[in-house]
């Protein structure tokens, strides 16, 4: 079962930003957070990740709560493009556990 | 330009036939991955390899199977056994490491059954 609850679509408006809320209650301490979408019948793209501290890249900052049982992903200025489905995951450190992929958050930009 | 790529983008299957879908990576990536979705739902992990000649099986192993003959391609075989094979199939790869590798994915196969 997926360690991440998310929920299962958001609307933004174009040009404001997007916040997309994850709740992994369970992290253990060694686990990363990680961000990825997916555009529809295209593999999923890396967006962003974390451990503790608040991330932020060309794409999207990643904001992790102090106690790390959950997380906001903000998309700065939503654009059309950004239509996709959000996968929030939580990661091991360790390889051989499996990357779990819950259903995501389909976000919908609008004009 | 550094990638993974997956072949064919369709395949359709007859009843009783076994197919391969191809993925081949030039990022010089240790792991690989096979990674099945149907629609509306999320990623579910088939198989993985850390190493060539090396693979464990994910959550749904059941009617699939693959090799990784070469660091580069880790084919995965949809086999007639497995009874519902019509979904999304995307291959992936990342570095091992600390916990913190980004997985980079494949186009995807779409596999239908006539």
């Amino acid at each position: 079962d997926a360690k991440t609850t998310q929920p299962t679509s958001m609307d933004c408006a174009e040009g404001r930003a997007a916040n997309l809320p994850c709740n992994h209650s369970t992290i253990s301490g060694n686990e990363y957070v990680y961000w990825y979408r997916q555009i529809h019948s295209q593999g999923p793209q890396y967006i962003i990740h974390g451990l503790k501290n608040n991330e932020t890249n060309e794409m999207a900052s990643l904001i992790i709560t102090e106690d790390r049982k959950s997380s906001t992903l903000i998309l700065p200025h939503a654009t059309l493009r950004d239509t996709a489905v959000y996968y929030c995951i939580v990661r091991p450190r360790s390889n051989t556990d499996k990357l779990i992929f819950g259903t995501g958050t389909r976000l919908q930009v609008f004009p | 330009d550094g990638g993974i790529t997956q072949s064919p983008k369709y395949l359709f299957r007859k009843e009783g036939q076994n197919v391969t879908l191809s993925c081949e990576q030039n990022l010089n990536h240790d792991a690989m991955y096979w990674y099945r979705q149907d629609p509306g739902q999320g990623l579910r992990l088939i198989y993985y390899s850390q190493i060539v000649n090396d693979f464990q099986k994910g959550d749904i192993a059941e009617g699939y199977s693959v090799s990784r003959e070469k660091k580069e391609s880790f084919p995965l075989t949809v086999t007639s056994a497995q009874k519902n094979p019509t979904a999304f199939y995307l291959c992936a790869s990342s570095i091992i490491g600390q916990g913190n590798e980004k997985l980079f994915f494949g186009s995807g196969t779409q596999l239908s059954v006539l």
